[in-house]
């Protein structure tokens, strides 16, 4: 079966400076690997993905993750973080064949001025 | 393309009445998935379909719910009779392909009093 642990219910960051947001995953095969965002009252918006090739993945937004398939991880990353990227974020993921995408709990993102 | 739409945004209703969400997925989408959201069990997979036939309804908690796609451009969730305990946010999504992302409606927050 497949999973998603996104271990910080919350991240704090300052503006500017760099923000991770964690994940790892589980799966029994190869995985492809999501990440959304969510803002308040809204749908979930997809921001990048990993399905083959260079582990690093840049999105949208200026964020990038980078699959590290020794320690199933799959972390969210932005250099610099900007009051506007506080919002809702879910890593998900599911495994090659025709299988929908099991998410994370989501992770909080606050980023302060 | 409007993107996934789904009606209505906000649903209010009594214990014991009908509910029927809709969804019109993206144009030549081949997936379609119904997902609910609660703080609680945070993003959960009710039931998917593919070509219009469902795959997997694993996910639909009870026999109160159920849903149809009648065909490619509209499916629906309905729960009779609701219950208080179904309050949540139940969002849509399509994809097109095996290797693609998926994209999600705004979501219809139904509240059960």
């Amino acid at each position: 079966a497949q999973s998603v642990a996104q271990p910080e219910d919350q991240v704090n960051v300052a503006e500017g400076n760099p923000l991770t947001v964690k994940c790892t995953y589980s799966v029994s095969g190869n995985p492809y690997l999501f990440w959304y965002v969510q803002y308040p009252n809204r749908g979930l918006q997809f921001l990048l993905k990993y399905i083959t090739g260079d582990n690093l993945v840049k999105g949208s937004y200026g964020f990038e993750a980078e699959f590290n398939k020794s320690q199933t991880s799959f972390h969210l990353k932005k250099p610099s973080a900007l009051v506007s990227d506080s919002a809702l974020y879910f890593c998900a993921v599911r495994d090659i064949g025709n299988t929908p995408l099991v998410f994370g709990k989501g992770t909080r993102l606050s980023v302060i001025a | 393309d409007a993107g996934v739409i789904q009606s209505p945004r906000h649903e209010v209703t009594e214990m014991g009445q009908e509910v029927t969400l809709r969804c019109k997925p993206i144009s030549g989408h081949d997936y379609l998935f119904w997902y609910r959201q609660t703080m609680m069990r945070g993003l959960e997979l009710l039931i998917y379909f593919n070509n219009n036939v469902p795959i997997d309804d694993s996910g639909m908690p009870e026999d109160r719910f159920s849903a149809k796609m009648p065909n490619a451009s509209f499916s629906t969730l309905k729960i009779q009779p609701s219950e208080p305990r179904d309050s949540a946010v139940y969002f849509c999504a399509s994809r097109a392909t095996e290797n693609t992302e998926a994209f999600f409606g705004q979501g219809t927050r139904l509240t059960v009093v």
